[in-house]
């Protein structure tokens, strides 16, 4: 039972490249979630999904976008780099009860 | 808008000493509260799940209580060592719903610093 695991482990990009974070669970959970972790900021809620196909838009959701075609993964887009998504990103995943959060992905934005 | 505290920001004992974390809450209108841990450069873990009926959980060393009518919650860890050194994150969900999907709010955090 691997949990919540997420590529890659670090990211630099430039300004303006787009990327893909991964997001995958293996516990059957209906309920997965992206956050970013900012000094000073705490941890901000960007997208969640409650199931297959089924999306919605947290505090922090421009410049990202997401989609859930199967329970296991979650993936997260950056459309256009920006230098203010430089940020730790954490996805988790729950059935309605504890949150279980995956290692985190460091993105850099030059 | 639901905002989540934490005071202090920092936090140093001496090894052995208990250990006693406040969260604040503006909203009462809580399903649940979670406690977690998070070290350097890594996830955050969870500690503990106190739903919004409940008083207090225990695990080992940890407990923690709520006081939803006050907006509080306190994490207490009996006899500290330095293995205890990590931020101490608290997270409140508003709803149960399954359209609310499960959204935490979370507060600042707590740096522990437990010296030997």
């Amino acid at each position: 039972n691997a949990g919540v695991t997420q590529t890659p482990k670090f990211q630099v990009l430039k300004t303006g490249q787009s990327m893909t974070l991964q997001c995958a669970q293996d516990m059957n959970h209906e309920y997965m979630s992206w956050y970013r972790q900012d000094p000073g900021m705490g941890l901000r809620l960007i997208h969640y999904s409650v199931g297959a196909g089924i999306t919605d838009q947290g505090e922090v959701p421009n410049g990202y976008n997401v989609s859930r075609s199967t329970t296991e993964d979650f993936p997260l887009r950056l459309l256009s780099a920006a230098p203010s998504q430089t940020s730790v990103y954490f996805c988790a995943s729950s059935s309605g009860g504890v949150q279980y959060f995956g290692p985190g992905t460091r993105l850099t934005v030059l | 808008k639901q905002e989540v505290t934490q005071i202090p920001a920092a936090l140093s004992v001496p090894e052995g000493e208990n250990l006693v974390l406040n969260c604040s809450f503006t909203d009462s209108a809580i399903y649940n509260l979670q406690w977690f841990r998070q070290d350097p450069g890594k996830g955050l873990t969870s500690l503990l799940l106190i739903q919004s009926s409940q008083r207090e959980q225990t695990s080992g060393r940890l407990n923690a209580s709520l006081d939803k009518s006050s907006g509080r919650s306190t994490l207490y860890i009996a006899a500290s060592q330095p293995g205890d050194s990590a931020t101490y994150l608290c997270a409140v969900r508003k709803s149960n719903t399954k359209a609310a999907g499960n959204k935490l709010t979370f507060g600042g955090g707590t740096r522990v610093l437990v010296k030997p």
